[in-house]
């Protein structure tokens, strides 16, 4: 099946610093990407739709301006949080699919992230 | 809005079958799925099932639908310890601005005993 990668598995930083999460479609162009988060023993969150070449979509609830989304190209899409803080910490997790193909869609693996 | 609902948890013994369910409300939905998720980790597509569908079979993989109830089963065969893990059950419509988007289930604690 389709692979999406997620870049970094795992991150620990400090409260107030900005990470940036990246996600990429290994083997098909994703004209659409979801974010998601994760706490523990619990669902998945959408927090947003990026499509490609144009502004992401956002979750009600969600805020535009800390949870940065850019999808720049049809296998790239990336997910800044900015000024993080300890509630931020979570499990984001992407996943991509290619229109035309709506009957699948692949998941990344996930990216921790602890801040303290 | 869209509710999918699963039991949270399920145990069985090695070599029983496992039939884990979901019920959800949108009759519009197009797809449904089944995602496994192990610790740690990010979710794994195990099957999905078109609405005009009745029944997909994949190996030891069995999905049943039951439009009119909206019901979905996931039943897996010989099952291993190896599945222990929880799984998601996903629906998701084809149509305009939610085109692609899942809406997913709280997961179900699949627990295997040796």
């Amino acid at each position: 099946g389709a692979v999406v990668s997620q870049h970094p598995s795992r991150v620990i930083c400090k409260s107030g610093t900005s990470v940036k999460i990246e996600c990429r479609s290994l083997d098909f162009q994703a004209t659409t990407m979801f974010w998601y988060r994760q706490f523990p023993k619990q669902s998945l969150m959408l927090m947003a739709t990026s499509n490609e070449g144009s502004k992401a979509t956002y979750e009600q609830g969600v805020e535009k301006d800390k949870f940065l989304i850019n999808h720049a190209s049809l296998t790239l899409s990336t997910l800044t949080v900015t000024s993080a803080h300890p509630e931020d910490s979570s499990f984001y997790i992407c996943s991509a699919f290619s229109r035309g193909f709506y009957e699948t869609q692949y998941f990344g693996p996930g990216t921790r992230l602890l801040v303290l | 809005g869209e509710d999918v609902e699963q039991s949270l948890f399920l145990s069985v013994r090695e070599g029983d079958s496992s039939v884990i369910n979901c019920t959800y409300t949108d009759s519009s939905s197009t797809y449904l799925y089944w995602y496994k998720q192990e610790p740690g980790a990010g979710l794994q597509l195990l099957t999905y099932i078109f609405s005009n569908m009745d029944m997909k079979q994949d190996q030891r993989l069995t999905v049943l639908l039951n439009k009119k109830d909206k019901h979905l089963s996931l039943r897996i065969a010989d099952t291993q310890t190896g599945d222990s893990a929880i799984y998601f059950c996903a629906e998701s419509m084809y149509r305009g601005s939610t085109l692609g988007r899942l809406y997913f289930g709280r997961g179900t604690q699949l627990t295997v005993w040796p």
